[in-house]
């Protein structure tokens, strides 16, 4: 069975310009929630999705914004990027909204430069 | 806000003795946990679970445990292997609010 997947494996961006990340959950996942992981710390929350609507978010600027598609297939939007948002984007998925296990997808390496 | 952390930034353990990694969570309402394994270059991998009203769950090779009284939760790795070589993180949930993960530890397995 496929696992979380997500697309582009890498990316590179300039200051300033927009990025759309793209994640597709465990079949049968409804809830899709976007992590940015800084390297050498842990995931930071930033949304969660579920049945299409945002249920969570995390403290990030508003540059950052999200969506779920009715297959439960979501995207991460980040506009005006700064250099600091050079990080390694997760996407994970669970059944339900809260209290499930939840899998992560390999990630989307950005950088911007 | 509240934060889960690790003690040990690092552990290096010889190949097939029993690796043990802590973590200590801040949020005294939290009611489920998850350990993390991630190598280098990879999304974090599931392990094994754990929620509040239990205090041990044994999964292949793993255990993890649960003090809620003092709000410490454990990893143990029996006959540690090659393998294991990764940075394993701990996270915390509190029912309807998100995962809180702490930095992580990197575990090295020496031959």
């Amino acid at each position: 069975d496929a696992g979380v997947t997500q697309s582009p494996t890498h990316l590179i961006k300039t200051r300033g310009q927009h990025v759309t990340l793209r994640c597709s959950p465990i079949s049968g996942h409804k809830s899709v929630s976007w992590y940015q992981q800084v390297l050498g710390q842990g995931p930071q929350f930033i949304f969660q999705y579920y049945e299409k609507e945002e249920r969570g978010r995390g403290n990030f600027p508003d540059r950052f914004s999200a969506r779920q598609f009715p297959n439960y297939s979501s995207e991460l939007n980040v506009n005006a990027l700064l250099l600091g948002d050079s990080a390694l984007y997760l996407c994970a998925s669970s059944f339900g909204q809260v209290n499930y296990e939840q899998y992560f997808g390999p990630g989307t390496r950005l950088t911007v430069t | 806000g509240e934060s889960v952390g690790l003690h040990l930034p690092t552990l290096s353990v010889q190949e097939g003795d029993n690796s043990i990694i802590n973590c200590a969570y801040s949020n005294s309402a939290s009611d489920y946990f998850i350990w993390y394994k991630q190598e280098s270059g990879k999304g974090p991998q599931f392990i094994i679970d754990i929620r509040s009203n239990m205090d041990k769950r044994q999964g292949q090779r793993v255990t993890v445990l649960l003090n809620k009284t003092v709000k410490h939760l454990s990893l143990q790795i029996a006959a540690t292997q090659p393998g294991d070589s990764a940075v394993y993180f701990c996270a915390e949930n509190s029912y309807g609010q998100n995962f809180v993960f702490g930095p992580g530890t990197r575990l090295s397995v020496l031959p």
